[in-house]
């Protein structure tokens, strides 16, 4: 059974087009995060969720906007998308937070032209 | 300075060697480190997680953290193959928030 899922795994598309990527984690979990990993491999914190709460909201363009409908998913909608934001997103959820162990989805690889 | 730093490799080590992975952050404060490793390709999976000065070992893997020097590391016995990844530093900063050094790409030579 896979514990944090993400879709679409590989996302291409046009500057200027809106696009959204799923996650799900079936962990019972309460707290829920999106990285951003780029083409250095550098991993970064965008948002953490607990329980559909907002916590951590890094300095990301308000182009981006995440969603948490339940505890147990976190989308994550861009809009107006640009070439910079192509790397590999990342979804992790953990039991609580702070010294948590983090358990990461599979990725989504966005590749905006 | 960045708040988590590591050398970023690559660093290569013999088949059957012990490899040796360093990690210095900024903020004393923080009370949780992690190592991960991140195959190429792939997503991070936790390997250590150590809390308190001193050492912890899990199989082939010892973590060590010197809070005063603000520094931990991650040492690999008997290197395989395997091994080969990058391996990332996090230290928790703050409620809910891990910062990531950039990475150590690490290559095990047969």
């Amino acid at each position: 059974d896979t514990a944090v899922s993400q879709t679409p795994k590989y996302l291409v598309t046009q500057m200027g087009n809106d696009k959204s990527i799923k996650c799900e984690q079936n962990l019972g979990h309460d707290t829920m995060y999106w990285y951003k990993q780029d083409s250095k491999k550098f991993l970064k914190i965008m948002f953490s969720y607990n329980n559909k709460e907002l916590i951590i909201n890094e300095t990301v363009p308000n182009r981006f906007s995440p969603k948490s409908p339940d505890k147990a998913h976190l989308n994550l909608h861009i809009n107006s998308l640009e070439l910079g934001d192509s790397a590999v997103y990342f979804c992790a959820s953990s039991l609580m937070g702070g010294g948590e162990t983090q358990y990461f989805g599979p990725g989504t690889r966005l590749l905006v032209l | 300075q960045k708040e988590v730093e590591q050398n970023s490799g690559p660093l290569s080590v013999p088949e059957g060697a012990i490899a040796s992975l360093n990690c210095t952050y900024s903020d004393r404060v923080s009370q949780s480190f992690f190592w991960y490793r991140q195959y190429s390709g792939k997503s991070p999976e936790l390997i250590m997680s150590i809390y308190s000065n001193g050492d912890k070992e899990d199989g082939r893997f010892t973590a060590q953290l010197n809070k005063a020097s603000q520094y931990v590391s991650l040492l690999i016995r008997d290197s395989q193959p395997s091994d080969s990844a990058t391996y990332l530093c996090a230290v928790e900063r703050g409620a809910q928030k891990l910062v990531f050094g950039q990475g150590t790409r690490l290559t095990i030579n047969p």
